[in-house]
C-alpha cells in the first residue's frame, strides 16, 4: 500500500486484557513511531524505532506497554492487563529522516470498558 | 506541563478569509516547528515546517511565522478554503537537542470554514 496502515481500526476491550495493536509501515521507512492521542489531548509520543538501533523507549506511561518491531518493517504494540485510561486513538507514523515528516496511519481507536 | 500550546480548541472564518492559527511553546531547545491538519477518523497529515534558522516558510496558501523571542509560532491560511475544515496540530523537536526525533504535539485547534 501506498500509505502507513494500522489495524484493527477499532478494538473493544474489557478492563484486565492484553491488546495487540499493529501497525505497517511505509515501505523503505527506516524511523517508526507510536503516539496515543487521548480524549482533548496532543499526540503524546510513546516509542521510536530507527533501523537496527535499539529503540527510545522514554515514553512508554507504564511497564504494561511494550513494542517490538519485527525485520524493521511490522511493528506491534502491546498492552498488557488493560486500563480504562489507556483507551485512547493509539497512532504509529513512519519516516525516512529522523526528524523530517512523519507519516501517519489512520489510528487504532481503543476502548477499555 | 505542556511545552507547545494551541489555546485556541476552535475557530470559525468565512472561505476566502485569511485563517490565523497560533502556537507558543516553553521550551528553549526547541528548534524545528511542524503544523500538521487532521480530518476525522484520519491520521495527521504534514503540512508545513520552519526551522528555528528561517522566521519565516511559506508554500502555496500557507505560511508559517516564527517568532523566537517569543516563543509563538502561526499558521497563515489565504484564502481559506471550506475543505480545509480540520484540526490542525502544531508540533516542535529539538534536533541540537539530541531528541530530535520526537515530536511534542500541542492539543489542537478545529479549524471551521464556512461557505
Amino acid at each position: 500500500g501506498a500509505g502507513v496502515s494500522q489495524s484493527p481500526s477499532n478494538k473493544v476491550t474489557e478492563k484486565g486484557k492484553d491488546v495487540e495493536l499493529r501497525c505497517d509501515p511505509i515501505s523503505g521507512h527506516t524511523a517508526l513511531y507510536w503516539y496515543r492521542q487521548s480524549l482533548g489531548q496532543g499526540l503524546e509520543f510513546l516509542i521510536y524505532f530507527q533501523g537496527n538501533s535499539a529503540p527510545d523507549k522514554s515514553g512508554l506511561p507504564s511497564d504494561r506497554f511494550s513494542a517490538e518491531r519485527t525485520g524493521g518493517s511490522v511493528s506491534t504494540l502491546t498492552i498488557q492487563r488493560t486500563q480504562q485510561e489507556d483507551s485512547a486513538v493509539y497512532l504509529c507514523a513512519s519516516g525516512v529522516l529522523s526528524y523530517n515528516e512523519q507519516f501517519f496511519g489512520p489510528g487504532t481507536r481503543l476502548t477499555v470498558l | 506541563d505542556q511545552q507547545v500550546k494551541q489555546n485556541s480548541p476552535s475557530l470559525s472564518v468565512q472561505e476566502g478569509r485569511i485563517s490565523i492559527l497560533n502556537c507558543d511553546y516553553t521550551n528553549s531547545m526547541f528548534d524545528y516547528f511542524l503544523w500538521y491538519k487532521k480530518y476525522p477518523a484520519e491520521g495527521p497529515t504534514f503540512l508545513i515546517s520552519i526551522s528555528s534558522i528561517k522566521d519565516k516558510n511559506e508554500d502555496g496558501r500557507f505560511t508559517v511565522f516564527l517568532n523566537k523571542s517569543a516563543k509563538h509560532l502561526s499558521l497563515h491560511i489565504v484564502p481559506s478554503q471550506p475543505g480545509d475544515s480540520a484540526v490542525y496540530f502544531c508540533a516542535a523537536s529539538g534536533v541540537s537537542g539530541g531528541s530530535n526525533y520526537k515530536l511534542t504535539f500541542g492539543k489542537g485547534t478545529l479549524l471551521t470554514v464556512n461557505p
